[in-house]
């Protein structure tokens, strides 16, 4: 089984700080997904990602296959970006996800 | 974002009660999933869909059925409703096992 783990849980930031989040996981996958859930709110697919680098917007997801690892950035951060950023790692097959606990994001203005 | 909806958004039940809740979507997307989200535990999956009538079990299944009689939707039945059942339940789809779109959530309250 897939062991995933964000960093840090919890971070508060200045508005206008970049942003850093963390996803490390212990097995080899085939995809990794950032998910973006607003408190009260729906959750929204940010990127899936199985190499290399994506950008949309203000935000920049990175993974590095041999080091297994990814990173979610977030610059001029903004206080709508606050929420619940979550890793996920799809391992193969429809149950082969496994979700990361989360990092609880609040940019004060 | 993929059209999927979920009904009802929230229900309050009682404890012994038969409980639906349904996942529709109309992007013709092949994978349906049913998750249920609590604090402290995150996302956890209870059961899959990989196309009409095929259905399969997820980590915390126990308590919980499915059906998929049509592509656009996802049906998911606690036959007889339990307090440990409370909680936010979340629909996803995808046309690969990869893909995650989610639903708007359905919070369910058994008392």
């Amino acid at each position: 089984k897939n062991e995933v783990e964000q960093s840090p849980q919890n971070l508060t930031a200045q508005e206008g700080e970049f942003i850093t989040i963390n996803c490390s996981y212990s097995v080899g996958i085939s995809a990794l997904h950032w998910l973006q859930q607003h408190p009260g709110g729906g959750i929204v697919s940010l990127f899936m990602l199985s190499s290399g680098k994506k950008k949309h917007g203000r935000l920049i997801a990175t993974i590095n296959i041999q080091e297994k690892h990814s990173s979610l950035h977030i610059t001029a951060s903004h206080p709508r970006d606050s929420a619940v950023y979550i890793c996920v790692c799809s391992g193969g097959g429809a149950d082969g996800l496994t979700f990361g606990k989360g990092t609880h994001l609040i940019i004060q203005p | 974002d993929a059209g999927i909806t979920q009904s009802p958004r929230h229900k309050v039940t009682e404890t012994g009660t038969p409980v639906t809740l349904r996942c529709h979507q109309t992007e013709n997307h092949r994978y349906m999933y049913w998750y249920r989200q609590d604090p402290g535990h995150g996302l956890r999956l209870i059961h899959y869909s990989y196309g009409v009538k095929d259905t399969d079990k997820g980590e915390v299944s126990d308590g919980y059925s499915v059906s998929r009689s049509k592509t656009e939707d996802f049906l998911l039945t606690l036959e007889s409703a339990t307090s440990s059942q409370t909680s936010v339940y979340f629909c996803a789809t995808g046309t690969t096992y990869n893909e995650q779109f989610f639903g708007p959530g359905t919070r369910l309250t058994v008392l």
